[in-house]
């Protein structure tokens, strides 16, 4: 099976730099996706990382670190529009196995 | 593309009345997948068809759930009788995936539709 920890809340003024955690137990594992939710809204991609490293997109970057069984979601230049959840999850073939997200709230 | 379109958006119903959810996927796209968000259990998959053939439905709950595609273009879910404890969101995504390709070759991505938020009294 699957396990996932990422924090629950995180809250931070305009214009810092939130690091979202993601720790995971798996019985097979393909890569380290990024989904953002807004409230009440649909769960939309953000990153996926299949090596060992960073990707960067935009003011987003996530990190993987596959023998360690960790990896972090990035925001930088916080704006209010990034208030949201961000859910990680592992993919193992077909399936991807979502954390419970972090609630990230942006403060003027 | 309009993206993975989902109805309805809203349903209200009342206990043991049949619910039936419908999506339509990504033109192009061979994989669908029916997941359930409570706060409880967080997002939840259900069920996982490809190429219109259901492949994984370890996640359906019980027999009173049932899903079907049809086609490469509709889907349903299905639940009779509901029960309030199915209140949820229920979210209907699609993508790209080969069951015979390279073992973890691209990045996999779903797109999801709205959802269809379902409340059982």
């Amino acid at each position: 099976g699957q396990s996932l920890e990422q924090p629950s809340e995180v809250t931070a003024v305009e214009g810092a730099i939130v690091q979202i955690n993601c720790t995971y137990q798996t019985s097979g594992f393909y890569g380290l996706s990024w989904y953002q939710q807004h409230d009440g809204g649909a769960p939309t991609f953000l990153s996926y990382n299949a090596l060992d490293g960073l990707e960067e997109t935009g003011r987003f970057s996530s990190f993987l670190s596959r023998s360690d069984s960790y990896g972090y979601l990035l925001l930088q230049e916080l704006q209010m529009k990034d208030s949201a959840s961000y859910f990680c999850a592992v993919r193992n073939d077909y399936k991807l196995s979502f954390g419970a997200g972090t609630t990230v709230t942006v403060r003027a | 593309d309009a993206g993975v379109i989902q109805s309805p958006r809203h349903e209200v119903t009342e206990m043991g009345q049949e619910v039936t959810l419908r999506c339509k996927p990504i033109s192009g796209h061979n994989s669908l997948f029916w997941y359930r968000q409570t706060m409880m259990r967080g997002l939840e998959l259900l069920i996982y068809f490809n190429n219109n053939v259901p492949i994984d439905d370890s996640g359906m709950p019980e027999d009173r759930f049932s899903a079907k595609m049809p086609n490469a273009s509709f889907s349903t879910l299905k639940i009779q009788p509901s029960e309030p404890r199915d209140s949820a969101v229920y979210f209907c995504a699609s993508s790209f995936h080969s069951l015979t390709g390279l073992a973890g070759s691209g990045k996999n991505i779903q797109y999801f539709g709205a959802g269809t938020r379902l409340s059982v009294l």
